[in-house]
């Protein structure tokens, strides 16, 4: 079975701050790790994702997430954060097969104060 | 993009509720995902080319439709306290593993 554990439930921080959103999974099979962001009222969005080679993807708005396999992780970081990317924050896998079901996490609530 | 409707809805326990959805034009895959207050969305299951392709833990009281014109529909029967949550659905050109599921921004029910 899959489980994605997202460590901290909510995340604040102040304005310009460098920020790291935890993700780790358990799998007994290949998996595929995604991140989704969901703004108040608002459908997720997918942020970023790994599918394979490099393991550090980004994003278009600042953010970057590595895929680790040893440590069976998937963290999402900013180096510096704007009050625009308070959100909920999704980790979510899909095993490496051909349903596209996703597991999600619970979740993290970025709030960045200015 | 994904849209739904409605946007919220309140039912009374045992009550029939049908939840719409309209994926992206050309995605022929449609998921549906529950949200429980502050937990993380749950699949409940995948349409591929209007047959099911998939299911999640839930009982058969959740049923679904797709229709060959983007449109698809999901049913619970016999509402239960526990079923209020925010009810996602998911488009995806291929619903496979390696897709990005484009969702709709969501209907929220309340059971009373």
């Amino acid at each position: 079975a899959q489980s994605v554990t997202q460590l901290d439930s909510q995340v604040p921080v102040f304005e310009e701050a460098p920020v790291e959103l935890r993700c780790n999974y358990s799998s007994s099979v290949s998996v595929y790790l995604f991140w989704y962001v969901q703004y108040p009222n608002q459908g997720l969005q997918l942020l970023l994702k790994y599918l394979s080679g490099s393991t550090l993807v980004k994003s278009i708005n600042g953010f970057e997430a590595e895929f680790n396999k040893s440590q069976t992780s998937f963290h999402l970081r900013k180096p510096s954060v704007h009050i625009s990317d308070t959100a909920e924050y999704f980790c979510a896998v899909t095993r490496g097969s051909t349903l596209g079901r996703l597991y999600f996490g619970r979740g993290t609530q970025l709030t960045v104060w200015p | 993009g994904v849209t739904q409707s409605p946007t919220h809805l309140i039912k009374t326990r045992g009550q029939q509720v049908t939840l719409r959805c309209s994926s992206q034009s050309g995605h022929n895959t449609v998921s549906w995902y529950q949200q429980a207050l502050g937990q993380g969305p749950q699949f409940i299951f995948q349409y591929y080319r209007e047959e099911e392709n998939g299911r999640g833990n839930f009982p058969p009281r959740f049923s679904g439709l797709q229709f060959p014109n983007d449109s698809s529909e999901l049913n619970v029967n016999a509402l239960e306290l526990d079923d209020s949550a925010l009810y996602l659905c998911a488009s995806s050109p291929s619903g496979g593993s390696t897709d990005t599921q484009y969702f709709g921004p969501g209907t929220r029910l309340t059971v009373l």
